[in-house]
């Protein structure tokens, strides 16, 4: 089993919903990253958790690190938001990846 | 400001080949690291640095080795590609504020 798991895999919005990928994981972690990985195959980091609640433009991510559950929101989506977005958890120097969820907006 | 810098983009290679990834930094970041992107999967770790002079295997080590002999530097080596290793590799480095971390923009090899 994949210590980070992430739902769904695939998922097909139209223009302007609201999205929600989630992320569970089962090792004890010290911080929890969202990237996303864009069709040329660049990876960026979106933001860095270790709690609560972050908020950058359209795109909200939250953690509970009780439930070892996180979330990465995105508001109002558009279709520059295609991609593949990918959670990783930081325990000590290593970092364990989900496989990531692709996402198509469609206009 | 160039971030991280891995070259080449694309490579072929024949089974038995060796060849060195080249990955570099301008950061001055003392954590770097090598992943394999394979599909359907997470990226996996196939060798991390500390620093200068130190490395340590990942989850996914065998076939490859890596050096670090100054803190920008981090090249990993093919021994003898094997088609298995045919993968999309990314080097990162991880530091500044917040801890984030960056990637390279990555290097399709495809051993035949």
């Amino acid at each position: 089993k994949n210590e980070v798991e992430q739902s769904p895999q695939n998922l097909t919005a139209q223009e302007g919903e609201f999205i929600t990928i989630n992320c569970s994981y089962s090792v004890g972690i010290s911080a929890l990253h969202w990237l996303q990985q864009h069709p040329g195959g660049g990876i960026v980091s979106l933001f860095m958790l270790s709690s609560g609640k972050k908020k950058h433009g359209r795109l909200i991510a939250t953690i509970n690190i009780q439930e070892k559950h996180s979330s990465l929101h995105i508001t109002a989506s558009h279709p520059r938001d295609s991609a593949v977005y990918i959670c990783a958890v930081r325990e000590g120097v290593d970092m364990r990846f989900g496989a990531g969820t692709r996402l198509t907006v469609k206009p | 400001n160039a971030g991280v810098t891995q070259t080449p983009k694309f490579q072929v290679l024949k089974t038995g080949q060796s060849m060195t990834l080249q990955c570099a930094q301008d950061m001055n970041h003392e954590y770097m690291s090598w992943y394999r992107q394979d599909p359907g999967m997470g990226l996996r770790l196939i060798h991390y640095s500390v620093g200068a002079g130190i490395t340590d295997q990942g989850e996914v080590p065998n076939g490859y080795n890596v050096s670090r002999s100054t803190t920008e530097d981090f090249p990993l080596r093919l021994l003898s590609a094997a088609p298995s290793q045919t993968s999309v590799y990314f080097c990162a480095t991880t530091g500044g504020p917040g801890n984030t971390i960056y990637f390279g923009e990555g290097s399709w090899l495809t051993v035949v």
